[in-house]
């Protein structure tokens, strides 16, 4: 399975945009890159996912490199709400029908007034 | 709405108690999951299932039980032989191929005195 890793903290101002690293080396060439977060005690909530090309959805943009080893998710414009864990999970799929989701540890997000 | 509900959000039992959590949802998902978390730590998968009357074990599933008779329900049964049931319990569902419908629920948080 896929291993990702992100950095354990990050801090970023209100309105400015965050970016938020997470590496995956060893990823395979049919395996999505995930991104969910989780706000205290809460159930996490999608946000983004991207098999080799860039993505944008209302919430956030997906970078992913060429090689496919790392990527980055970006909050164009922070705020107080955003603070939270972001999980970067590489989607690992058995013969096509159930993919599970591999959650580490994440980064904590402090978006600071 | 469409949606996974779990109940209680609260539980509270006494050691050597078995205890069953409830998951449902009316998604038509037919992927359902049940996660552990415990402070800190990121989400560990507990079992799976892609069907009904089917399931399989995911990386930490000595000491839990599941069933799975309807597509709609999931319940997960913390049992006696769970050395360290304190913690966050979560439960998503998905369609069979994932895309981006993995849902989570609330979660149940579980203390054992």
């Amino acid at each position: 399975d896929a291993k990702t890793t992100q950095p354990p903290s990050m801090d970023c101002a209100e309105g400015r945009a965050a970016n938020l690293p997470c590496n995956h080396s060893t990823i395979s060439g049919n395996e999505y890159v995930y991104w969910y977060r989780q706000i205290h005690s809460q159930g996490p909530q999608y946000i983004i996912h991207g098999l080799k090309n860039n993505e944008t959805n209302e919430m956030a943009s997906l970078i992913i490199t060429e090689d496919r080893k790392s990527s980055t998710l970006i909050l164009p414009h922070a705020t107080l709400r955003d603070t939270a864990v972001y999980y970067c999970i590489v989607r690992v799929s058995y013969g096509g029908a159930t993919n599970k989701l591999i959650f580490g540890t994440g980064t904590l997000l402090a978006v600071q007034p | 709405d469409g949606g996974i509900t779990q109940s209680p959000k609260y539980l509270f039992r006494k050691e050597g108690q078995n205890v069953t959590l409830s998951c449902e949802q009316n998604l038509n998902h037919d992927a359902m999951y049940w996660y552990r978390q415990d402070p800190g730590q990121g989400l560990r998968l507990i079992y799976y299932s892609q069907i009904v009357n089917d399931f399989q074990k995911g990386d930490i599933a000595e000491g839990y039980s599941v069933s799975r008779e309807k597509k709609e329900s999931f319940p997960l049964t913390v049992t006696s032989a769970q050395k360290n049931p304190t913690a966050f319990y979560l439960c998503a569902s998905s369609i069979a191929s994932g895309g981006k419908g993995y849902t989570f629920g609330s979660g149940t948080r579980l203390t054992v005195v």
